[in-house]
C-alpha cells in the first residue's frame, strides 16, 4: 500500500511569491491534515480536510489556505510568501472520524520550503 | 486549550541500555489519545505507540512502553534495549477523542542519540 505522497519535496521561492504544495493520502483515507514544522515553533497544525470541507483550522494568517479534491488529494497554498514561512510542511492522512479511527496519523516525508 | 510539554530537549543513551523520555500535558478533556511519534533524520514521522486515556493499562509495543499517569497528566516513553536505529526526534502528542477530529497537539520534541 503506497504511503502519503507529498510533492514537491524541495522548493525555493522569493518573498512575495506564492506556492502550492500537494498531498496524496493513503488509499482509503479521507482525512488530510497539514502541519508546519520549524526549529523555532516546532510542529503546528495548519488545517484538516475531510470530504472536501475544511473541518479544523489552526492559528495561521489567511495567506495559508488549502483545499481537498473528490479523490481526497489535498493542496495547500501560501500566498505573499514571507521569510518566516520557510519550513517543512507535513501532510498527514487518516481514516475519517467514526471509521474505526484509532487517531493515528500517517505522515508524508514533507515539502521543504525555503523563502529567500 | 491543550498543551504538551517535553522538558528534555536532548538525551543520549548507550546501545542496549534503557532510556525514558518525559512528557506532560494539560487538558480539561476526559477522552483523548496520547501518542509518541518518531522522526528519524530522514524526516518521515512514524507512530511509535498510542494510548487511549480511558484505558488504565499502559500501552506496550515491543521495546517501547509508556507510563501513563492520567491524574498527573504525565505520559513518559521507555525505550528498552536501545538500538542505533532509535536515534531520532521523539514527539509526544495529544488528540481529543471526539469532536476534535484529527488535530494533533505536539510537544517541542526530544532529540535522542543512541551511541554504540
Amino acid at each position: 500500500k503506497a504511503g502519503v505522497t507529498q510533492t514537491p519535496r524541495y522548493l525555493i521561492k522569493t518573498r512575495g511569491q506564492q506556492v502550492t504544495l500537494s498531498c496524496s493520502p493513503i488509499s482509503g483515507h479521507r482525512s488530510v491534515s497539514w502541519y508546519q514544522q520549524t526549529p523555532g515553533q516546532g510542529l503546528q497544525f495548519l488545517f484538516e480536510y475531510f470530504s472536501e470541507t475544511q473541518r479544523n483550522k489552526g492559528n495561521f494568517p489567511g495567506r495559508f489556505s488549502g483545499r481537498q479534491f473528490s479523490n481526497s488529494r489535498s493542496e495547500m497554498n501560501v500566498s505573499t510568501l514571507e521569510l518566516g514561512d520557510s519550513a517543512l510542511y507535513l501532510c498527514a492522512s487518516s481514516l475519517a472520524p467514526g471509521q474505526a479511527n484509532t487517531g493515528e496519523l500517517f505522515f508524508g516525508e514533507g515539502s521543504r520550503l525555503t523563502v529567500l | 486549550a491543550q498543551t504538551v510539554t517535553q522538558s528534555q530537549p536532548e538525551m543520549s543513551v548507550q546501545e542496549a541500555e534503557t532510556v525514558t523520555l518525559s512528557c506532560t500535558y494539560d487538558t480539561s478533556e476526559n477522552n483523548y489519545y496520547l501518542f509518541w511519534y518518531k522522526q528519524p533524520p530522514s524526516r518521515q514521522m512514524i507512530l511509535v505507540i498510542r494510548q487511549e486515556a480511558y484505558k488504565q493499562q499502559n500501552a506496550t509495543e515491543n521495546r517501547f512502553s509508556v507510563n501513563f499517569q492520567k491524574a498527573a497528566k504525565s505520559f513518559s516513553l521507555k525505550i528498552s534495549d536501545s538500538q542505533l536505529g532509535d536515534t531520532a526526534m521523539y514527539f509526544c502528542a495529544f488528540m481529543k477523542h471526539f469532536g476534535g477530529y484529527n488535530k494533533l497537539i505536539f510537544g517541542a520534541g526530544t532529540r535522542l542519540a543512541v551511541h554504540p
